[in-house]
């Protein structure tokens, strides 16, 4: 049973560029949740994905933007990096949204660790 | 005030010794809650669900007390293979959805 897979898992940019990180959730989820989770700090809700839509938003700018394709895969883009954005990007997969009962349990991959210079 | 509040610690503790975690949340109108196990550098994992009635698995305890917005993980005989951090975690109402929030994690130590 493959369980959430990211790539890639390190990666170095420098300010002002472009990232794309990708998210296979785990065989038989079809939601998809985006986190940043900076040094020493719990994981920030950036937002969800079910039914290739953004259903819920956490308090991060239009620079953080994603997609989800049908077979539930999905992709985290940030445009225009800046040196705060540096820090571990967590995509957690689920089942059946869960925005509207608060029932499910969230199956993290191990993250991509995104460096900015 | 945060939505959910732990304390980061770190908790030093002996083999053997038991050791209790508390968290606190503001939104009364929280649906489920949950305790996450995240070792330095790894993805966070689920440790257990916590209910009303509370929950036991092995050595783990999980409280939970809606009427004073917390919840509580016990950890009896400490192993040093325990040593990580505990991120309580709270999928609470907020704008017309639920959300996932967690806490920054409390940081456990076990020292031989």
């Amino acid at each position: 049973d493959a369980g959430v897979t990211q790539s890639p898992t390190h990666l170095i940019k420098t300010r002002g560029q472009q990232v794309t990180l990708r998210c296979s959730p785990k065989s038989g989820h079809d939601t998809v949740s985006w986190y940043q989770q900076a040094l020493g700090q719990g994981p920030q809700f950036i937002f969800q994905y079910y039914e290739e839509e953004e259903r819920q938003r956490g308090n991060f700018p239009d620079r953080f933007s994603g997609h989800q394709f049908p077979n539930y895969s999905s992709e985290l883009n940030v445009n225009a990096l800046l040196l705060g954005d540096s820090a571990l990007y967590l995509c957690a997969s689920s089942l059946g949204g869960g925005w509207q009962s608060g029932a499910n349990v969230l199956t993290f991959g191990a993250g991509s660790r995104l460096t900015v210079l | 005030r945060k939505e959910v509040e732990q304390d980061p610690g770190p908790f030093n503790v002996p083999e053997g010794a038991t050791v209790a975690f508390n968290c606190t949340y503001s939104n009364s109108a929280s649906q489920s809650f949950f305790w996450y196990r995240q070792d330095c550098r790894k993805e966070p994992k689920l440790l257990m669900s916590v209910y009303s009635s509370g929950n036991e698995d092995g050595r783990f305890t999980a409280q939970l007390n809606r009427a004073s917005q917390y919840i509580s993980l016990l950890i009896r005989d400490s192993k040093l293979s325990d040593s990580a951090t505990y991120l309580c975690v709270v999928n609470m109402l907020t704008s017309g959805t639920y959300k996932y929030i967690f806490g920054t994690g409390t940081r456990l130590k076990v020292l031989a």
